[in-house]
């Protein structure tokens, strides 16, 4: 069964416009944590957050933010105002404190902000 | 901190040979290092868990003497893909833990391999 979910497989939206990228997880531990990375064309991975299992707190970072909601398991991203640079496939990942702390990586979503 | 480097960034190589790829944690110890393949238009797919001066544990279907993974030291581990064939062409990533942070990955630069 696939741990993570990221049921958008491309998406594209017009410059300056709002974009939420959905990431759902599936787990049993009570201690875990949740990743985004971005993956531009050059393809190394780039941190963008974590979040662990206690701390639901929702994150805002310029114009990113974050949804995190244990009642739904999910963890969504929005970009506000999107910008040509923001291009990219977004990775959600859940990493388990029982099962050594490997990665169950989301098939990934691929943004395009089109000028 | 927690910088990964990987080398070669890219290789281009011929069909029956075998080619290495290095992953270095350039600023501290990694006790466990992960490799993972990524085809084109794919998720990162996780091939083995390496941790220092141990046998490498491979994921379900990857072929352990094919893909050989050396985790000599605390910064470094290699993956040699030996008898390369073009179904081996791909995206290779690595990335490393440390002892404090065991949850946390930093991941390298990746290594693009085209095997002609």
């Amino acid at each position: 069964a696939q741990k993570v979910t990221q049921a958008q497989t491309e998406i594209s939206v017009v410059e300056k416009e709002d974009v939420t990228l959905d990431c759902v997880y599936e787990t049993r531990d009570t201690t875990y944590y949740l990743f985004w990375y971005k993956q531009p064309p050059s393809g190394e991975l780039v941190f963008l957050i974590r979040r662990n299992s206690f701390d639901e707190q929702n994150e805002i970072s310029g114009r990113y933010s974050w949804n995190f909601q244990k009642s739904t398991s999910s963890f969504n991203f929005t970009i506000t105002a999107s910008q040509v640079v923001d291009s990219a496939v977004y990775f959600c990942a859940l990493s388990e404190a029982n099962t050594g702390n490997q990665f169950y990586f989301g098939t990934g979503t691929s943004l395009t902000v089109i000028p | 901190g927690a910088v990964v480097s990987q080398h070669p960034s890219w290789v281009i190589c011929k069909s029956g040979t075998s080619v290495k790829i290095e992953c270095r944690s350039l600023d501290f110890q990694a006790t466990t290092m992960f490799w993972y393949r990524q085809f084109p238009k794919q998720s990162l797919m996780l091939m083995a868990t390496s941790n220092e001066g141990s046998k490498a544990t491979y994921e379900q279907g990857v072929e352990k003497d094919k893909f050989l993974i050396n985790h000599a030291s605390l910064t470094l581990s290699t993956l040699t893909v030996t008898s390369a064939h073009p179904e081996d062409s791909s995206f290779y990533i690595c990335s490393a833990t440390t002892p404090g942070l065991p949850y946390e990955q930093y991941f390298g630069p990746g290594t693009r391999l085209t095997v002609t």
